[in-house]
């Protein structure tokens, strides 16, 4: 166990569908990232929340938004789903001065269908 | 943007070879990642380098950080069928607020063969 907590482990859902995966981070860690896993693509990073704050972008749809909440868990929102969303998305946690750097949650398994 | 290129893409190894593996950045390292990945699975932290030269072991693998070439490489002695799955660098990406998360790497696919 990482300490960082993902759920659900696998979702299957159709065309057109909104859904949400959440990200519980590691303890005492400020900062959440996602990212998502396709075998075409690799590991993409979409973006980072500090501290309940939006910190960067990277890939992100515009169908995709996310937020960090005043616990520091995290949620996912894919919306308008493609057959080309299905990927593993994966959540990340650090703690501050990343001295600890990146730990990785198992990943939500995301089929659309 | 930073982009990593990992080499090779996949190898295939006899049990108890040696291996190594190779990560290649377009731009100046600040840190380096190593995580090693099961099959459709999380990834799991193996090495992280900051400083150049600097080299790291844990059980049977090596990491080195040559900051000048910009390129780390993982190195594994006596391989063993646990070895296998996939291998991934990622590096700090850095704006003018500091660290934003990792850029990876395509990978390496490893195969131990008994």
């Amino acid at each position: 166990d990482s300490g960082v907590t993902q759920t659900p482990k696998h979702l299957i859902t159709a065309t057109g569908q909104r859904v949400t995966l959440r990200c519980s981070p590691r303890s005492g860690d400020l900062s959440v990232y996602w990212y998502q896993q396709s075998l075409d693509q690799g590991l993409q990073f979409l973006i980072q929340y500090y501290n309940g704050e939006e910190r960067a972008k990277g890939n992100i749809l515009e169908r995709f938004s996310a937020q960090q909440f005043p616990d520091l868990h995290s949620e996912l929102n894919l919306s308008s789903l493609e057959l080309g969303d299905s990927a593993l998305y994966f959540c990340a946690s650090s703690g501050r001065g990343q001295n600890y750097g990146y730990t990785f949650g198992s990943g939500t398994r995301l089929t659309v269908v | 943007s930073q982009e990593l290129e990992q080499s090779p893409q996949s190898l295939i190894v006899q049990e108890g070879k040696n291996l190594t593996i190779n990560c290649t950045s377009s731009k100046t390292l600040y840190g380096l990642y190593w995580y090693k990945q099961k099959y459709g699975e999380g990834l799991i932290f193996l090495m992280m380098l900051q400083k150049g030269g600097e080299e790291k072991s844990h059980e049977k693998i090596t990491a080195k950080l040559d900051e000048k070439k910009q390129q780390s490489s993982l190195h594994i002695t006596a391989s063993q069928p646990s070895h296998a799955g996939i291998y991934l660098c990622g590096a700090d990406t850095y704006s003018g607020g500091g660290a934003d998360g990792l850029t990876f790497g395509k990978g390496t696919h490893l195969i131990i063969q008994p």
